[in-house]
């Protein structure tokens, strides 16, 4: 039973297409996040989201968008790929005022854009 | 903007010695912190966390210190194990529940 989990693990498209990643949490957490890991290791925040408010970081390009069906679905929509989307994105979710209060991460998906 | 930070990309410890990963953060709001452990391939998992009102907090062999003053806390293992090698990222929540991560600190433990 894997808490969250991502879908593709790998992904591998041209430059200019448009693409999603899927996100699924069976926590019953409300809130869920999208970070992506660059060829530097960092682990930036791109979005956080609750039923309530969607938190976008500034330095997301808009060519981005999260998509939330439902309370433990979170999808990444990425149109027109740049070369330099290339890296790792995590979704993670978390429960907020309850413990425990960290967030739990998926497996990851590899986005290489060619 | 980094407002978590990880200074030392890369630290080795003989098996069975301490290892003190280090972590220095910018935002005083900041109201809890974690450490998490990642392994190739694989998503972050979490491994132990602090709240920002406490100075200390222990499971096992790790414990994690914080000095709010100097902004600053440290993961200690002790004893270290092979299988303790992995990247180990600090990570801080703000109060609108969004987590910051530093850059990862790569530990080896030799055996």
């Amino acid at each position: 039973d894997t808490a969250v989990s991502q879908t593709p693990k790998y992904l591998v498209t041209q430059m200019g297409n448009d693409k999603s990643i899927k996100c699924e949490q069976n926590l019953g957490h409300d809130t869920m996040y999208w970070y992506k890991q660059d060829s530097k290791k960092f682990l930036k925040i791109m979005f956080s989201y609750n039923n309530k408010e969607l938190i976008i970081n500034e330095t997301v390009p808009n060519r981005f968008s999260p998509k939330s069906p439902d309370k433990a679905h979170l999808n990444l929509h990425i149109n027109s790929l740049e070369l330099g989307d290339s890296a790792v994105y995590f979704c993670a979710s978390s429960q907020v005022l309850r413990r425990p209060q960290e967030a739990f991460f998926g497996q990851g998906t590899r986005l290489t854009v060619v | 903007d980094q407002q978590v930070k990880q200074n030392s990309p890369s630290l080795s410890v003989q098996e069975g010695r301490i290892s003190i990963l280090n972590c220095d953060y910018t935002n005083s709001m900041f109201d809890y912190f974690l450490w998490y452990k990642k392994y190739p391939a694989e998503g972050p998992t979490f491994l132990i966390s602090i709240s920002s009102i406490k100075d200390k907090n222990e499971d096992g062999r790790f414990t994690v210190f914080l000095n709010k003053s100097a902004k600053h806390l440290s993961l200690h293992i002790v004893p270290s194990q092979p299988g303790d090698s992995a990247v180990y990222f600090c990570a801080a929540r703000s109060p609108g529940n969004q987590f910051y991560f530093g850059t990862g600190t790569s530990l080896t433990v030799i055996p």
